[in-house]
């Protein structure tokens, strides 16, 4: 099993359409977690932390669920901008700040 | 107050040849990280140094590879004797101390070998 597990896609949305990805990891003793966002061959970049409370950012949020080794990202009203390719990635402690990513969805938004 | 700054952007290397990529932390900052994206593939962590200290190297392939942070300047990641498998993206990133967070990477070198 993938430390960290992300349906690969595409999804293709149309602009203003709702669209959602999951990602579950292996690790319960994973510490903290986030979503990067990586544009065709550039790196990646910090989108937002997960937190079991929930947090939003605009137009995103994040969602947490800890029992359920599950975290979700929700973008709503997506734009042309938003095409890009989602990695969703976990520290999984043990000391220092090593990053496992996941593999990545990519979403494209049509006309 | 500049990224994390990556030379060179794009590298070809004949397969025997070294590679040596570098790394330049944000300023203030005592902690690198490599990491290395093959084509079609999720980023894998390669190894974490502090100045002058290798913290974790459980990334790195055995043999061929090393990477130094060096007291002065920048963190270096060697390839010797490359072969085609290790064309890939490789992007360092920096923090400035080793807690929790998500940090920022640098623009990647990207390495070729023909």
């Amino acid at each position: 099993r993938k430390e960290v597990e992300q349906d690969p896609g595409p999804f293709n949305v149309p602009e203003g359409a709702t669209v959602a990805f999951n990602c579950t990891y292996s690790n319960s003793a994973s510490q903290s977690f986030f979503w990067y966002r990586q544009d065709c061959r550039k790196e990646p970049k910090l989108l937002m932390s997960v937190y079991s409370s929930g947090n939003e950012d605009g137009r995103f949020t994040a969602q947490l669920n800890r029992a359920s080794q599950y975290i979700s990202l929700l973008i709503r009203d997506s734009k042309l901008s938003d095409s890009a390719t989602y990695l969703c990635v976990v520290n999984q402690g043990g000391g220092g700040n090593k990053l496992t990513f996941g593999t990545g969805t990519q979403l494209k938004v049509e006309l | 107050n500049a990224g994390v700054m990556q030379n060179p952007r794009h590298l070809v290397r004949r397969r025997g040849q070294e590679a040596r990529l570098r790394c330049s932390p944000m300023k203030g900052h005592s902690h690198v990280y490599w990491y290395r994206q093959l084509p079609e593939e999720g980023l894998k962590f390669m190894v974490y140094l502090q100045k002058e200290n290798i913290i974790d190297e459980s990334g790195m392939p055995k043999e061929r590879f090393s990477a130094e942070f060096p007291k002065e300047g920048p963190s270096i990641l060697r390839i010797q004797q490359v072969v085609r498998g290790d064309s890939a993206a490789y992007f360092c990133a920096s923090s400035l101390t080793g807690q929790d967070y998500g940090y920022t990477f640098g623009s990647g070198t990207r390495l070729t070998v023909v």
